[in-house]
């Protein structure tokens, strides 16, 4: 059963402390994304990579955020120092390249 | 600047009858254009997709048609069934490549 995995699902922090969210990307799978949920805005992306390389990271804070693949099986989604307003669902999602992206179950953010 | 838009954030419908969806993008480089469903504490889910090269793709229950001239698809859902109460998103890319852009998402709610 193929499918994207998450970890953690939920995260609570305090605000200043660094956020770590990891990704397992469909075995593969070439293409690796990272979105924010949020109300107003709906999917953002953040940032993608393709054969473990990053191809664009325009949607994502550069002085705290960063996005890495240190293999195919692995990708992670730092935050340091988070904030509140970093609060949100954050999804992985992983593909072929061909549009279709299958996504992961998330990881819910709180930052106290 | 939102290049899809998903005017209404929710709608709500008796079982049954049909439920329309809206998406509305500006980019006429737009190509080819999805809808995801989701679920809470899941993942977005891929529904059906339609390529530019048509106005109209049908999957059972689901079709969706697509208005160029208008910058316009909708997704038609008949009948309408309580496990479709969902989010679902509408996103558009250029065929073939990586990068999706995703509305904000509509809430429907599918009540006996």
């Amino acid at each position: 059963d193929a499918r994207v995995t998450q970890t953690p699902r939920h995260k609570v922090t305090e605000m200043g402390q660094e956020v770590t969210m990891r990704c397992q990307p469909i075995l593969g799978h070439n293409t690796v994304f990272w979105y924010r949920q949020t109300m107003m805005q709906g999917l953002e992306l953040l940032a993608y990579f393709r054969n473990r390389a990053p191809l664009d990271d325009s949607g994502m804070p550069k002085d705290r955020f960063s996005a890495e693949m240190p293999d195919a099986t692995l990708a992670t989604l730092k935050i340091q120092p988070s904030e509140p307003r970093d609060s949100a669902v954050y999804f992985c999602a992983s593909g072929l390249g061909d549009n279709e992206q299958f996504f992961g179950p998330g990881t819910r953010l709180t930052v106290l | 600047d939102q290049q899809v838009k998903q005017n209404s954030p929710s709608l709500s419908v008796q079982e049954g009858r049909i439920s329309i969806l809206n998406c509305d993008y500006t980019n006429s480089m737009f190509d080819y254009f999805l809808w995801y469903k989701k679920y809470p504490a899941e993942g977005p889910t891929f529904l059906i997709s339609i390529s530019s090269i048509k106005d109209k793709n049908e999957d059972g229950r689901f079709t969706v048609f697509l208005n160029k001239s208008a910058k316009h698809l909708s997704l038609h859902i008949v009948p309408s069934q309580p496990g479709d109460s969902a989010v679902y998103f509408c996103a558009a890319s250029v065929y073939n490549t990586d990068k999706l852009i995703f509305g904000t998402g509509t809430r429907l709610q599918v009540f006996p």
